[in-house]
């Protein structure tokens, strides 16, 4: 199955709350899991990417938390910010593919 | 000032017309990529290359055809057979093997008249 679930579909927060973001997926050959933050009119970014052997990674506020076994993978922004308003996306890559799934995006809204 | 450059910002098809959006990189990649972006639907792929003069149809190729004759170019044509060709499109590329990261341009946004 080559789909990854993402929820929620929106999210609303305000400023320096903790924004989480879930994904979910079905493929055990998956081994490369970034998240994208994309602003209105502009192209996605990477943000942060973890890889299956690690349970965690931290990057600044943003932060991946992985769960192998329940498949899960999710994305924890610490002390949200206005700026960090915009459509996040995870995705994951298939082993022996060069190409990326994409989950469906979670629009998110930091309140001042 | 290396980056992936698309062209045009925007794009008005009439019907039964064939669009052709531009995709340049400058950064050596050897991957490229094209992607659909509707709202609430993520981003679906519809045609990617490894190398220069090849390449594959994604999740959501019919109506789309590409070419890879250069290395830096990489560009879609929107055909006629594509009935639903209002969105956002996106080209990415990657360096080659096994490197990860996918780098977007900006985006065209196609709408049809």
């Amino acid at each position: 199955q080559q789909q990854v679930k993402q929820s929620p579909q929106s999210l609303i927060v305000q400023k320096g709350g903790i924004s989480i973001i879930n994904c979910a997926y079905e493929n055990t050959a998956f081994d490369y899991f970034p998240w994208y933050q994309q602003f209105p009119g502009k192209g996605p970014a990477l943000l942060i990417a973890i890889r299956p052997d690690v349970s965690e990674k931290k990057e600044g506020r943003f932060t991946i938390s992985f769960n192998k076994s329940a498949k899960q993978f999710s994305l924890h922004i610490m002390d949200s910010q206005p700026g960090d308003s915009a459509t996040y996306f995870c995705a994951a890559r298939n082993t022996g593919f060069q190409k990326l799934v994409f989950g469906t995006g979670t629009r998110l809204l930091v309140s001042p | 000032d290396g980056g992936i450059t698309q062209s045009p910002k925007y794009l008005f098809r009439k019907e039964g017309q064939n669009v052709t959006l531009s995709c340049e990189q400058n950064l050596n990649h050897d991957a490229m990529y094209w992607y659909r972006q509707d709202p609430g639907q993520g981003l679906r792929l519809i045609y990617y290359s490894q190398i220069v003069n090849d390449f594959q149809k994604g999740d959501i190729a019919e109506g789309y055809s590409v070419s890879r004759e250069k290395k830096e170019s990489f560009p879609l044509t929107v055909t006629s057979a594509q009935k639903n060709p209002t969105a956002f499109y996106l080209c990415a590329s990657k360096d080659g093997g096994n490197q990860e990261t996918q780098y977007f341009g900006p985006g065209t946004r196609l709408l049809v008249l």
